[in-house]
């Protein structure tokens, strides 16, 4: 089955600093990954996703590359500000739905202010 | 439109009972797939439930099981509840077929006892 690695599994970065979370797969067939951020006591929240037929996508602070040769996909928050702070997972799926998602471990980033 | 909900959301048992947890999905969504979070492994897939049908399920023991009613909604059984179990168990709601997003709802928080 699938299994994804996601690193560090903290990171500390100052205000206004920019933060890269790193995942590798295994699974040549997954096909989607997305970002859920998890803050305390709360549901994951999906932040932005990106399917195997493209390499980056952004959302305002945040963009993903994926390297599908390699097998794998980057997270990257720029300017951050302390509402950042929570875990970050990173996901694979190689189904429609159909198909779980398979979680990396975590990373929990601190925002120092 | 309302998010996913999940009831009761705090829950404890004792061990060798069984329990029974609700997911409502949102709207229109006809996927429910169901997650295990734990400090120690993470998030990691049960089963996944699409008009009434399981799909795909987890590498979970027997134990686990699920169903989903013609309205979507979906319930995951626990039998002979073991100390292991107390988790943070999800669930994640997406429009089926060959949709990817998944929504989580905000858990139901099991402790075994």
């Amino acid at each position: 089955g699938e299994n994804v690695e996601q690193h560090p599994s903290t990171l500390s970065v100052q205000e206004g600093d920019s933060a890269v979370i790193k995942c590798t797969y295994s699974d040549s067939a997954s096909n989607y990954f997305p970002w859920y951020k998890q803050e305390l006591g709360k549901r994951p929240q999906l932040i932005i996703d990106i399917r195997s037929n493209v390499g980056e996508k952004k959302d305002q602070r945040i963009a993903v590359t994926l390297n599908k040769t390699a097998k794998h996909f980057s997270l990257h928050i720029t300017e951050t500000q302390p509402e950042d702070s929570a875990v970050y997972f990173c996901a694979a799926s190689s189904g429609g739905g159909a198909d779980g998602l398979t979680f990396g471990k975590g990373t929990h980033l601190i925002i120092q202010p | 439109k309302a998010g996913v909900t999940q009831t009761p959301r705090y829950l404890i048992k004792t061990r060798g009972q069984q329990v029974t947890l609700s997911c409502s999905p949102i709207s229109g969504h006809r996927s429910v797939s169901w997650y295990q979070q734990t400090p120690g492994q993470g998030l990691q897939f049960l089963f996944e439930y699409f008009s009434e049908t399981q799909r795909n399920k987890g590498n979970f023991p027997g134990r686990f099981s699920g169903r989903q009613f013609s309205n979507s909604r979906s319930e995951m059984n626990v039998s002979t509840l073991e100390l292991g179990d107390s988790a943070l168990y999800l669930c994640a709601s997406s429009l089926g077929s060959s949709y990817y997003e998944q929504y989580f709802g905000p858990g139901t928080r099991l402790t075994v006892t």
